[in-house]
């Protein structure tokens, strides 16, 4: 079976320019998380979907950050515009029941360079 | 805020050494997960804890979870290059959250 699976791998582009991040969970799986790494703040939630609706977007930075989950197999994440400080690797996830108790099977990340 | 620690940040020991790392709160979590990343790659997972003072062993790696559910250990036995990388735990209260995590170098 494909894992999640996303892209770009990476991106460079300048600042004030919109990026947009996408993400293919693995099939049959009901959560999709995005989740941002840095090695100041390491791996920062985002936002997270249960059957295509958001559930919890608190961990969005500001408005300039937007995701979409319009169906079981897509998500995108958007920044727009974008600023040096954005620049990290941003991973998808997905996951058959609540991350509590399943496994989160993670991409293999969209490296983002601002700028 | 709910915060997982990790520590040490960095550990770098050679081949054959035994090491602890460590996973530390000051809350409750209903479970544990500790994960492994390598570069370039997402993490994945290597065990759930979900009962106070649960050990699990996996090969040479043995993980602990608290009694009181608010901290957890990763024991290593006889390291080897191949378990380079960085551990990750994850707890999750109402969310899950991950700690920084510990990136450890095994040298041959």
């Amino acid at each position: 079976d494909a894992g999640v699976i996303q892209s770009p791998r990476h991106e460079v582009t300048e600042m004030g320019q919109e990026v947009t991040l996408r993400c293919k969970p693995i099939s049959g799986h009901d959560y999709l998380f995005w989740y941002r790494q840095t090695m100041m703040r390491g791996l920062e939630l985002l936002i997270y979907f249960n059957n295509n609706v958001p559930i919890d977007d608190s961990g969005m930075p500001e408005d300039r950050f937007s995701a979409k989950m319009p169906n079981a197999s897509f998500s995108t994440l958007k920044i727009q515009p974008s600023e040096p400080r954005d620049s990290a690797v941003y991973f998808c996830a997905s996951s058959r029941q609540g991350a509590d108790t399943g496994e989160l099977f993670f991409g293999e990340g969209s490296r983002l360079t601002v700028l | 805020t709910q915060l997982l620690e990790q520590s040490p940040q960095f550990l770098s020991i050679q081949e054959g050494e035994n090491l602890t790392v460590y996973c530390n709160s000051s809350s409750v979590f209903s479970s544990l997960q500790w994960y492994r990343q390598e570069p370039g790659e997402g993490p994945v997972l290597l065990v759930t804890v979900v009962t106070g003072g649960e050990v699990k062993k996996l090969k040479r790696l043995t993980f602990q979870f608290g009694d009181a559910r608010k901290d957890s250990s990763l024991h290593i036995t006889a390291a080897q290059p191949g378990d380079t990388g960085l551990y990750l735990c994850a707890g999750d209260a109402d969310k899950i959250i991950f700690g920084k995590g510990t990136r450890l170098h095994i040298l041959p």
